[in-house]
């Protein structure tokens, strides 16, 4: 069935380097890419998306990669912060035919040492 | 504009007990989603509507979980009887798929807790 596998599990880095999460989604017909911030007790909250017809969207310190050939999409920060520290999931959805259902991959811990 | 609302935020029961959850989308979203967050994993989706029509619930365990949007608003995802293994966040979300907006809004999710 469809599936999202995340990479890593957790990552520790100091505050001012950068991060990168990586995805890989099984569904080649998937063409929407979401990732969400969770603080520890809240809400998942959008961080950046990126659809299947580009390859690279940037918002100030994140941006977002896509190979749609390998299936795989990758969360870049820079310059980290402390309040960056959270949960980082990644999911992908077929938009379109079937809805929205996301397929979430199972989260990265990010930490930010100061 | 207020976000997605759930209530109860958290909820302690014993286990064959009934309970319910409740949530309201953002106003004019159509969409509106139940998820299951176990601990330490991704949310996974339970339910799906576009109004009042569940148009995908392969995934919602129909021996004991059952959701109703009867008005296209909101929206009552209830278990009964409750089991152990129940015990997780479930996380409410909506988008306005009407104009082809894919971005899922959710809710700060129901904390329950099964004894």
């Amino acid at each position: 069935g469809e599936n999202v596998e995340q990479h890593p599990s957790t990552l520790s880095v100091q505050e001012g380097d950068s991060a990168v999460i990586k995805c890989t989604y099984s569904d080649s017909a998937s063409n929407y890419f979401p990732w969400y911030k969770q603080e520890l007790g809240k809400r998942p909250q959008l961080i950046i998306d990126i659809r299947s017809n580009v390859g690279e969207k940037k918002d100030q310190r994140i941006a977002v990669t896509l190979n749609k050939t390998a299936k795989h999409f990758s969360l870049h920060i820079t310059e980290t912060q402390p309040e960056d520290s959270a949960v980082y999931f990644c999911a992908a959805s077929r938009w379109g035919n079937q809805g929205g259902k996301l397929i979430f991959g199972q989260g990265t811990e990010l930490s930010v040492k100061p | 504009e207020a976000g997605v609302v759930q209530s109860p935020r958290y909820k302690i029961i014993e286990k064959k007990q009934p309970v319910a959850f409740w949530c309201n989308p953002i106003s004019g979203h159509n969409t509106l989603y139940w998820y299951l967050q176990n601990l330490g994993q991704g949310p996974e989706l339970l339910i799906r509507y576009e109004n009042e029509e569940a148009v995908d619930d392969s995934q919602l365990p129909k021996d004991r979980f059952s959701a109703e949007r009867l008005k296209g608003v909101d929206s009552t995802l209830k278990i009964q009887p409750a089991e152990l293994g129940d015990s997780a966040v479930y996380l409410c979300a909506s988008s306005q798929t009407r104009d082809q907006e894919e971005t899922q809004y959710f809710g700060p999710g129901t904390r329950l807790l099964v004894l």
